[in-house]
């Protein structure tokens, strides 16, 4: 099982619509929690970190559910410009630190 | 003030020659990570630094590859004897804290390797 999973895409989804991302992460030691953005061919920017008592900005909605290991993103009224691949990314301390990133999902928003 | 830089931007090599890929995190930043993404594939984390010190490097995958840091600020990957299969966009990232702070990316090394 792959440390954190993502709805494997890719969303078509007309102007307008509301889009929900899903994903599961399997270490319940993971401690802080993002989506991050990756516009094609182009590197990963941070879109907005995840709380447990969830978080908005604008459009966007980040819910983290860690008894459920679940992390959501929720696009209301989407533009053409939210078209990328929308990544889940999970903070674990081992000893040392780590970040995983989940595969991403695809999304194309169509006029 | 500047992001994070990385050069070469892109890296055309011969399959057993070493490489050596640069990454200039955001001054001030004390955390520095190092990412592997192949095309059409996410991310996979290979090593990341605090200060000069790499207390994570199970992700590097083979003893091929090699990471330094010096004066708490640059940062090389190394890739000695290079294989087709280590084709792939080489991302370096920085953050201000110890960790769970957003990590800012720079553009990337693209690897290729004939």
């Amino acid at each position: 099982r792959k440390e954190v999973e993502q709805d494997p895409g890719p969303f078509n989804v007309p102007e307008g619509a509301t889009v929900a991302f899903n994903c599961t992460y399997s270490n319940s030691a993971s401690q802080s929690f993002f989506w991050y953005r990756q516009d094609c061919r182009k590197e990963p920017k941070l879109l907005m970190s995840v709380y447990s008592s969830g978080n908005e900005d604008g459009r966007f909605t980040a819910q983290l559910n860690r008894a459920s290991q679940y992390i959501s993103l929720l696009i209301r009224d989407s533009k053409l410009s939210d078209s990328a691949t929308y990544l889940c990314v999970v903070t674990l301390d081992t000893g040392g630190f780590k970040t995983i990133f989940g595969a991403g999902t695809r999304l194309f928003v169509k006029a | 003030g500047a992001g994070v830089s990385q050069s070469p931007s892109n890296k055309v090599t011969e399959k057993g020659k070493d490489v050596e890929l640069r990454c200039d995190p955001i001054s001030g930043h004390t955390a520095l990570y190092w990412y592997r993404q192949s095309l059409g594939q996410g991310l996979e984390f290979l090593i990341y630094f605090q200060g000069n010190s790499a207390p994570d490097k199970s992700g590097l995958p083979s003893d091929r590859f090699s990471a330094e840091r010096t004066g708490g600020s640059v940062s090389t990957l190394t890739i000695q004897r290079t294989q087709q299969e280590d084709s792939a966009v080489y991302l370096c990232a920085s953050s201000f804290g110890l960790g769970g702070e957003t990590q800012y990316f720079g553009p990337g090394t693209r690897l290729l390797v004939l």
